[in-house]
């Protein structure tokens, strides 16, 4: 089974801060992709990454694949309140995704 | 609007007793997977469905069923559900495994 472990598994920051979470693998994958899911919802896509070393912005959001395709990055920039929510890196191969345990991040205003 | 649907959102039962949580997609999408989802565990993958009449096991498949007998919908079947499959439940969709589109959980309880 592919393993994914992203960290921390929790992150508690005060509005505007900046923060990363990482995403990490022993295994390569096709593509990564990132998810952010609300209480009572279920995940929604943010981003896939494809190409090795790979960089994708989102607004405030930067996205990197790892150059061997095994790690990802999930960098926000003066994090806001409405960023609050479980960030999911998953990873792809064959026909399966396999997801990380998740970052819980709290933004405090 | 696209969209994935369960249902119920809330279940809650005792052991043994037959259930089925439903799951339809409107957007022709050919792929179909189910995932719960437990606290530190993260989304695991139950069952996945590449088009009609075609499922394969997850990570984790003991104690489900599936079918797949038309394109938009995908139920799960616990034929005698137990206390350990208290979980979080999505259904999720996608066309030829690109952007996954989940629905919004089935939240389950078996006492």
């Amino acid at each position: 089974t592919q393993l994914l472990e992203q960290s921390p598994q929790f992150l508690s920051i005060q509005e505007g801060e900046n923060l990363t979470v990482y995403c990490n693998s022993s295994s390569v994958f096709s593509s990564l992709q990132w998810y952010r899911q609300e209480p009572g919802e279920g995940p929604v896509l943010l981003v896939t990454v494809v190409t090795g070393g790979e960089v994708k912005k989102l607004k405030r959001l930067t996205f990197q694949f790892g150059d061997a395709r095994k790690d990802s990055s999930l960098h926000i920039t003066a994090a806001q309140p409405g960023d609050t929510g479980l960030y999911l890196c998953a990873g792809s191969y064959g026909n399966k995704l396999v997801f990380g345990a998740g970052t819980i991040l709290r933004v405090k205003s | 609007e696209a969209q994935v649907t369960q249902n119920p959102r809330y279940l809650i039962t005792v052991t043994g007793k037959k259930l089925t949580v439903t799951c339809s997609q409107n957007m022709n999408h050919e792929y179909m997977s189910w995932y719960r989802q437990d606290p530190g565990l993260g989304l695991r993958q139950i069952y996945y469905s590449m088009n009609v009449e075609v499922t394969d096991k997850g990570d984790v498949p003991e104690g489900y069923k599936v079918s797949r007998k038309e394109k938009r919908n995908f139920p799960l079947i616990l034929e005698s559900p137990s206390p350990n499959q208290t979980s979080l439940y999505f259904c999720a969709s996608s066309h030829r495994g690109e952007k996954l589109f989940f629905g919004s959980g089935t939240q389950l309880s078996v006492l």
